[in-house]
């Protein structure tokens, strides 16, 4: 069975930094990508960032360009999701999702429950 | 960046009526290499993660009830509940693959009236 688990969300003043991980298991990690997608508390979704399962290959919203950072871990089953310079926007509820097919899967297939990141003094 | 406009905002059917979601994209998302439309449907019940409900604008996913299906290419898409149950109410969202970033609409509350 395929599992998702996120954690590390909490509050955290503007401008800090936070990393987010998510450990999987059920599949072999290595052979999917993974992707981070975000909802603002009573809002819709936004795709966050996607990275191809080797890890060479990733991809990022305009909204966190140069301030997010997607890793993976392959040896561990964990993926990352390093945030800096945090803006009061980026409070949302951010969920791990493996995608779908293979290692450059776009479509965000099995979710895991959540972690929510508050940005606030 | 390829906007994703989903109508109505939010739906009222009947138990065991049709429910139909539209989802228009900015540009077409049936790229001229292949014949597949990458377009995925997604419903979100209160407190738990999106679903996934439809990929390949018509291909449902494994489990989910032959009720659900999608339809369109190009520009408009469709997804369709046959026949309304309430385990149904949710809220949907489509979402585009085609190319980064990958947009979602702005999702459709599905209700029972």
């Amino acid at each position: 069975e395929v599992q998702v688990v996120e954690s590390g969300g909490g509050l955290v003043p503007p401008g800090g930094s936070l990393r987010l991980s998510c450990v999987v298991s059920g599949f072999t990690f290595s052979n999917y990508a993974m992707s981070w997608v975000r909802q603002a508390p009573g809002k819709g979704l936004e795709w966050v960032s996607s990275i191809f399962g080797g890890g060479k290959a990733t991809d990022y919203a305009d909204s966190v360009k140069g301030r997010f950072t997607i890793s993976r871990d392959n040896s561990k089953n964990t993926l990352y999701l390093q945030m800096s310079s945090l803006r009061a926007e980026d409070t949302a509820v951010y969920y791990c999702a493996r995608n779908e097919g293979a290692n450059d899967g776009r479509i965000p297939e099995y979710w895991g429950q959540g972690t929510l990141v508050t940005v606030s003094s | 960046d390829i906007v994703m406009t989903q109508s109505p905002d939010s739906l009222a059917v009947s138990l065991g009526e049709r429910a139909t979601i539209n989802c228009k994209s900015s540009q077409s998302v049936l790229p001229s290499s292949n014949n597949q439309n990458y377009l995925a449907w997604f419903q979100q019940k209160p407190g738990q993660p999106p679903k996934l409900l439809i990929y390949w604008a018509s291909t449902r996913e494994f489990g989910v009830p032959d009720r659900f299906s999608g339809s369109g290419s190009g520009t408009d898409f469709t997804l369709t509940i046959s026949s309304l149950q309430a385990e149904d109410v949710a809220v949907y969202y489509c979402q585009q693959y085609y190319s980064t970033p990958y947009t979602f609409g702005q999702g459709t509350k599905l209700e029972i009236k």
